[in-house]
């Protein structure tokens, strides 16, 4: 089993919806999260960072880390057709080698006109 | 904003070339990283550097070596290219030292590399 699972996707909706991104993890020790998002040819661009438990919201994106479930969530309201990208999240803990980030496979979106 | 400038976007080489992938970031990151990105198997950590001329190991070092000579510059060297190597290459940095090394890590724009 992966230490962390993301759904692959694809993920197509309409232009307005409100998209909800996930990942699961094992690793209880992780308490630091990370959202990024990816254009086709291009580096992935971090979105949110979030420490421990709740919630962080910033514009149309809201991140959300439920620690007891070991679930992490990425929700986007008035999804526009310029968020058609991969999200990759990501997340570490303060223990050990805490530089290395442990990635999901990333779920890609698209957002249809 | 942090600004991580990878050298190339696109690169071809022959199997067998020593081929070099610079990378150099401008905002005093003590960390930078080296991950290849392939369909299906996402971010792969190749080598990390925490300090200048340190490096660390990632998950997939093998024919792949670093150097860090400056702060701002993370070199990664393919020793003998072969053909399992064509990849993207992504270079990253991110702040912070010891506990305070949680931080996100910041992204360049990748290098595409084909070894024919």
């Amino acid at each position: 089993q992966k230490e962390v699972e993301q759904d692959p996707g694809p993920l197509s909706v309409p232009e307005g919806a409100i998209v909800s991104l996930n990942c699961t993890y094992s690793n209880s020790a992780f308490q630091y999260f990370m959202w990024y998002r990816q254009y086709s040819r291009k580096g992935p661009e971090l979105l949110m960072y979030t420490y421990s438990s709740g919630n962080k919201e910033d514009g149309r994106f809201t991140a959300q880390v439920d620690k007891s479930s070991k679930y992490i969530s990425l929700f986007i309201r008035d999804s526009q057709p310029s968020d058609s990208a991969t999200y990759l999240c990501a997340m570490s803990s303060p223990a050990g080698n805490n530089r290395k980030l442990i990635w999901g496979l990333g779920t890609s979106l698209a957002v249809n006109p | 904003d942090v600004k991580v400038t990878q050298s190339s976007r696109y690169l071809v080489k022959r199997t067998g070339e020593k081929v070099f992938l610079e990378c150099v970031q401008d905002m005093d990151h003590e960390n930078m990283f080296w991950y290849r990105q392939d369909p299906g198997l996402g971010l792969r950590l190749i080598y990390f550097s925490y300090d200048v001329k340190m490096k660390e190991k990632g998950d997939i070092p093998e024919g792949y070596s670093v150097s860090r000579e400056k702060k701002e510059r993370f070199s990664l060297i393919l020793e003998s290219a072969s053909t399992n190597q064509t990849s993207m290459y992504l270079c990253a940095s991110s702040f912070g030292q010891g506990r305070y090394s949680n931080q996100p890590q910041h992204f360049g724009d990748g290098t595409r590399l084909s070894i024919l």
